[in-house]
């Protein structure tokens, strides 16, 4: 079965430091990857994409994707309050069908 | 712009019962889904639609059914309702490409008893 993995939660860092969060993914088809946001009883909504190998930087979030490895990370610099939230990893697929991880809850405390 | 309109937003069903969770988009996505995400969980595919009288299973279909007669419309159909349906159900519609972003609906709450 091809599966996204994310790092065990619930993480929990002090306001203004980096929260690392991790993914591994076993499809080697998947071409693209996403990292949802969602706060508890909304719907995900889309932070980053990559698809190519390597870094990518949007203000204060980074993404970094090893297709080798099969590995997708987001990095989140001085992490926000607003920033609590689950954090979803998803591999796109054909069609554009989404594989979503179980989830990582992030907590930033003040 | 409305995006992806998800009608109703709570459900109480009775085991046994069915009903017909809506989904409409304005966006002119060819491409629409369903998931499903159970609590602490993420989201997993019920069917997808690529377009227009075209529709598919994902990793989770039985129990549910689709039909797309439109590009606007991607309903999904639940038929004898049982507690394993109880769940969230998230339409999303996405345009074609690499690395496009899937828009979602607001959610469906759902809950089987």
């Amino acid at each position: 079965q091809k599966e996204v993995e994310q790092n065990s939660g619930p993480l929990s860092v002090p306001e203004g430091a980096i929260a690392s969060l991790n993914c591994t993914y076993s499809d080697r088809g998947s071409q693209s990857f996403f990292w949802y946001r969602q706060y508890s009883g909304k719907s995900p909504e889309l932070i980053m994409f990559i698809y190519s190998n390597g870094d990518k930087e949007d203000g204060r979030f980074t993404a970094q994707l090893n297709k080798a490895s099969q590995y997708v990370s987001l990095l989140i610099r001085d992490s926000q309050p607003s920033d609590s939230a689950t954090y979803l990893c998803a591999g796109g697929t054909s069609y554009g069908k989404l594989t979503f991880g179980q989830g990582t809850i992030l907590t930033v405390h003040p | 712009n409305a995006g992806v309109t998800q009608t109703p937003k709570f459900r109480i069903l009775k085991i046994g019962q069915s009903m017909t969770l809506q989904c409409a988009q304005d966006m002119n996505h060819n491409y629409m889904y369903w998931y499903r995400q159970d609590p602490g969980m993420g989201l997993k595919l019920i069917y997808y639609s690529v377009g227009a009288g075209i529709t598919d299973k994902g990793e989770v279909p039985n129990g549910y059914n689709v039909s797309r007669s439109t590009t606007e419309d991607f309903p999904l159909r639940l038929e004898l309702a049982a507690p394993s349906q109880t769940s969230v159900y998230f339409c999303a519609s996405r345009a074609a490409g690499l690395g496009v972003e899937a828009f979602f609906g607001q959610g469906t709450r759902l809950t089987v008893v």
